[in-house]
């Protein structure tokens, strides 16, 4: 079974502060995706990004970054220099890479506020 | 290119009254995945559907609740009698192959 774990209900930052979301996962699977999903306000899903299994690299987005560390699990997500429009709930989500069933495991999800 | 596109984006249902929602996958996707978003909680899976066959329902409730993808046309999700406890958003994602990264705007579903 797939699992994936977001300690952090809610995280407040003022402004222009670093924050860090963490997301561990559980799977059996030597092979799968992580993907990370933002969730502003107005209720749709943006699609962040996607990181196969076998890329351990880290990922800089602008002021997103990535961090996979496969030894423990995890796939966090620091946004750098917050702002206001940053505000949304952020969904770190598992999927199979083999087989045709790639459904998604999505964490509960992260409630980010940041204030001006 | 158009992306996965869901309608209605709201639709209000009375008790008892059944709700159908559609999602058109991106052109050149055969594979469309169901989720619902209850509130204040995440996303769950519900179905899988590829061309005219159901690959796992697995999440989805066993009674008034039915998928279909027919050869032409949406998917279509369908809730009959529907209850309070369907209010909730409902997230379709399409793909050619593997999982299906990008979703529909979603439908909010009220019951009243």
């Amino acid at each position: 079974a797939q699992k994936v774990t977001q300690a952090q209900t809610e995280i407040s930052v003022v402004e222009k502060e670093d924050v860090t979301l963490d997301c561990v996962y559980e799977t059996r699977d030597t092979t799968y995706y992580l993907f990370w999903y933002k969730q502003p306000p107005s209720g749709e899903l943006v699609f962040l990004i996607r990181r196969n299994s076998f890329d351990e690299q880290n990922e800089i987005s602008g002021r997103y970054s990535w961090n996979f560390q496969k030894s423990t699990s995890s796939f966090n997500f620091t946004i750098t220099a917050s702002q206001v429009v940053d505000s949304a709930v952020y969904f770190c989500a598992l999927s199979r890479v083999t087989g045709a069933n790639s459904k998604l495991t999505f964490g509960k999800g992260i409630t980010l506020s940041v204030r001006p | 290119n158009a992306g996965v596109m869901q309608n209605p984006r709201h639709l209000v249902r009375r008790r008892g009254q059944e709700a159908r929602l559609r999602c058109s996958p991106m052109k050149g996707h055969s594979h469309v995945y169901w989720y619902r978003q209850l509130p204040e909680e995440g996303l769950k899976f519900m179905v899988y559907l590829q061309k005219e066959n159901i690959i796992d329902e697995s999440g989805m409730p066993k009674e008034r609740f039915s998928a279909e993808f027919p050869k032409e046309g949406p998917s279509i999700l369908r809730i009959q009698q529907v209850v309070r406890g369907d209010s909730a958003a409902y997230f379709c994602a399409s793909s050619q192959t593997g999982p299906g990264a990008f979703f529909g705007q979603g439908t909010r579903l009220t019951v009243v």
